[in-house]
């Protein structure tokens, strides 16, 4: 079973920084890997989606990467803001359209 | 717009009582939805596979009896937590696979259920 793990849990960071969340997961065998933002209380919402075939994918400030052979994937923050601050959840999907979610990393940008 | 409305957005019912989620699909009809959770400080974990006009697939260890899925039409999926314990508060939010496009997949806004 796909194991999906964030590192790290929880990151804090003043405004202005640029930052990189990790995602790794076990089964290389992915149809594609969805970053998600959630915030409190609140749904999810899906920043980027990387085909199983594509490298990276970019969305304004948002970069994120997929290294499907090594089982990774990081999603890079560019010049951070404090409407940033949230967790951030990365996801495999397999072709069963299942996902496969990670723990989450909860960023808190500091004005 | 959202394209899968999940109601309610927060719940919360006694202990013992049952409650029901309905995830609906807006524009396209899901023959497969998916239904999670998430407890506090952990990642989302799929519960079950609603299949319309089947029964639905649950994970292991999430329990049939208690979390009863109905997918009685192509845009609807109800989720009911039956005689809710504190320990079922948790995040529920459900996902719809969009028929055609490969492998679109839209989310709920998600359901805050709290069992007092």
């Amino acid at each position: 079973k796909q194991e999906v793990t964030q590192i790290p849990a929880a990151l804090s960071v003043p405004e202005g920084e640029n930052l990189v969340l990790n995602c790794s997961f076990t089964d290389s065998a992915i149809y594609n890997l969805q970053w998600f933002r959630q915030d409190p209380g609140k749904g999810l919402t899906s920043l980027l989606l990387i085909q199983s075939s594509q490298r990276e994918q970019t969305s304004g400030r948002l970069n994120a990467s997929l290294d499907k052979s090594s089982g990774r994937s990081t999603l890079y923050i560019a010049a951070s803001q404090p409407g940033d601050s949230a967790t951030y959840l990365c996801a495999t999907t397999n072709t069963g359209n299942q996902f496969y979610f990670g723990t989450g990393t909860s960023l808190t940008v500091i004005p | 717009g959202a394209v899968v409305s999940q109601h309610p957005s927060r719940v919360i019912c006694k202990s013992g009582t049952s409650v029901k989620i309905e995830c609906r699909s807006l524009d396209f009809q899901a023959t497969t939805m998916f239904w999670y959770r998430q407890f506090p400080k952990q990642s989302l974990m799929l519960m079950a596979t609603s299949n319309e006009g089947s029964k639905a697939t649950y994970e292991q260890g999430v329990e049939k009896d208690k979390f009863l899925i109905n997918h009685a039409s192509l845009t609807l999926s109800t989720l009911t937590v039956t005689s809710a314990h504190p320990e079922d508060s948790s995040f529920y939010i459900c996902s719809a696979h969009l028929p055609g496009s490969g492998n679109t997949i839209y989310f709920g806004e998600g359901s805050w259920l709290t069992v007092v």
